[in-house]
């Protein structure tokens, strides 16, 4: 059973500060996935990560994906208030075909950046 | 481009009564997942569509839950009788399938308040 575990699952930042969430997993996958979700609100697909090595940035946000080591990070640079929601990882389950889409997410990590 | 659209958006009812979801995916996604989401918790799979096809339930509490998609397009997820334990954010997803890289896109979500 594919098992995905975030931390840290709370983490409190100043603004202009730089942090990093990490993102392990147990079972071979191919496929990550980083969303953002706001209160009270769905999920927004942040990253796709596809294969080892592969890093995307976006803004502040920076993902990268260590198939070998079974771990992603998402790193923040200068964090700024508007940054402040619950960061999901979320691994792509099943062998292929139609079980393509399935996700196991982990717990999630509450971030606030504080001025 | 729409969305993929849930209703209702809020719903409160009292234990072992019966509550229905509706969903409508995004036009031309033939993959569809109901997502159960606890609060201070990720997203856990309910229930995976192909078409009108299901491809995986096995997360589904079968002595309580239901879930249909008719003609492929729209679902209902039925819970009867609900729990407490039930209260949660019920999610919908859809994606296309297509090759090796497919994204599933979230509704906003059905909060379920069981009291």
């Amino acid at each position: 059973e594919l098992k995905v575990e975030q931390n840290p699952l709370f983490l409190s930042m100043q603004e202009e500060k730089n942090y990093t969430i990490y993102c392990n997993y147990s079972t071979t996958s191919d496929r990550l996935y980083w969303y953002r979700q706001d209160p009270g609100k769905s999920l927004e697909s942040l990253f796709v990560l596809l294969s080892n090595g592969a890093v995307k940035q976006e803004g502040r946000l920076m993902a990268s994906l260590d198939t070998k080591a079974r771990l992603s990070t998402l790193h923040i640079t200068a964090a700024v208030h508007d940054l402040s929601a619950t960061y999901f990882c979320a691994v792509g389950d099943g062998a292929g075909g139609t079980s393509y889409g399935k996700l196991t997410f982990g717990q999630g990590t509450i971030l606030t950046v504080h001025p | 481009e729409a969305g993929v659209a849930q209703s209702p958006r809020y719903k409160i009812i009292e234990k072992r009564q019966s509550v229905a979801f509706w969903c409508n995916p995004i036009s031309g996604h033939a993959t569809l997942y109901w997502y159960q989401q606890i609060l201070g918790q990720g997203p856990k799979l309910l229930i995976q569509f192909q078409n009108n096809g299901v491809v995986d339930d096995s997360q589904l509490p079968k002595d309580r839950f239901s879930a249909e998609r008719l003609k492929g397009v729209d679902s209902t997820l039925k819970i009867q009788p609900a729990k407490l334990e039930d209260s949660a954010v019920y999610l919908c997803a859809s994606s296309l399938l297509e090759g090796v890289y497919t994204e599933a896109f979230f509704g906003q979500g059905t909060r379920l308040t069981v009291v």
